[in-house]
């Protein structure tokens, strides 16, 4: 099993919808977690971090489930601009970090 | 501007030519690390270093090797390329800190190895 895993997608939706990404981690002594946006094979720069039950970040919900192990992301009223690659990172053991293989979301007009 | 610089950012190269991809960062982070990218496996990372002197393995560090005599510095050194080193890699650093410290990437540096 993957420490990491995410449905890859492609997500496809209008602008305005409402949109959420689930990803599971199998390391359940990961603390903290993080979403990181990537576009286009460019650098993955970091969206939200994850460290308790949630955290929200404008039209960002970050939910963290530690009994079922998985991390969500909520992206509401979604822009053109919000079309990437949302990769979902969990610590592992000895300072290592693992990364999902991203979920694809297409916004359309 | 606080950033982690690669290079080279483009490099094709023949079977068995030893390399160096430098990166480098100004933001005095401790940790340090390597991943590479292929498409459906997402970033693997490849080694990481926790400070000066201090490296280990990532989950794949078959064919590389890094260096950190520096706390600014981590080279990636692929000894004897092969095919199957064609990727997309990318350097990040971080406090070293337990907690939800953020990441920064490099920019990357797309290797294709002939």
């Amino acid at each position: 099993r993957k420490e990491v895993e995410q449905d890859p997608g492609p997500f496809n939706v209008p602008e305005g919808a409402t949109v959420a990404f689930n990803c599971t981690y199998s390391n359940s002594a990961s603390q903290s977690f993080f979403w990181y946006r990537q576009d286009c094979r460019k650098e993955p720069k970091l969206l939200m971090s994850v460290y308790s039950s949630g955290n929200e970040d404008g039209r960002f919900t970050a939910q963290l489930n530690r009994a079922s192990q998985y991390i969500s992301l909520l992206i509401r009223d979604s822009k053109l601009s919000d079309s990437a690659t949302y990769l979902c990172v969990a610590p592992g053991s000895f300072n290592k970090f693992y990364f999902g293989s991203g979920t694809k979301l297409n916004v359309k007009p | 501007e606080a950033q982690v610089t690669q290079n080279p950012r483009y490099l094709i190269t023949v079977t068995g030519k030893k390399l160096t991809v430098t990166c480098s960062q100004n933001m005095n982070h401790e940790y340090m690390s390597w991943y590479r990218q292929d498409p459906g496996l997402g970033l693997r990372q490849i080694y990481y270093s926790m400070n000066v002197e201090v490296t280990d393995k990532g989950d794949v560090p078959e064919g590389y090797k890094v260096s950190r005599k520096e706390k600014r510095n981590f080279p990636l050194i692929l000894e004897s390329p092969s095919p199957n080193q064609t990727s997309l890699y990318f350097c990040a650093s971080r406090y070293k800190g337990q907690g939800g410290y953020e990441q920064y990437f490099g920019p990357g540096t797309r290797l294709t190895v002939t």
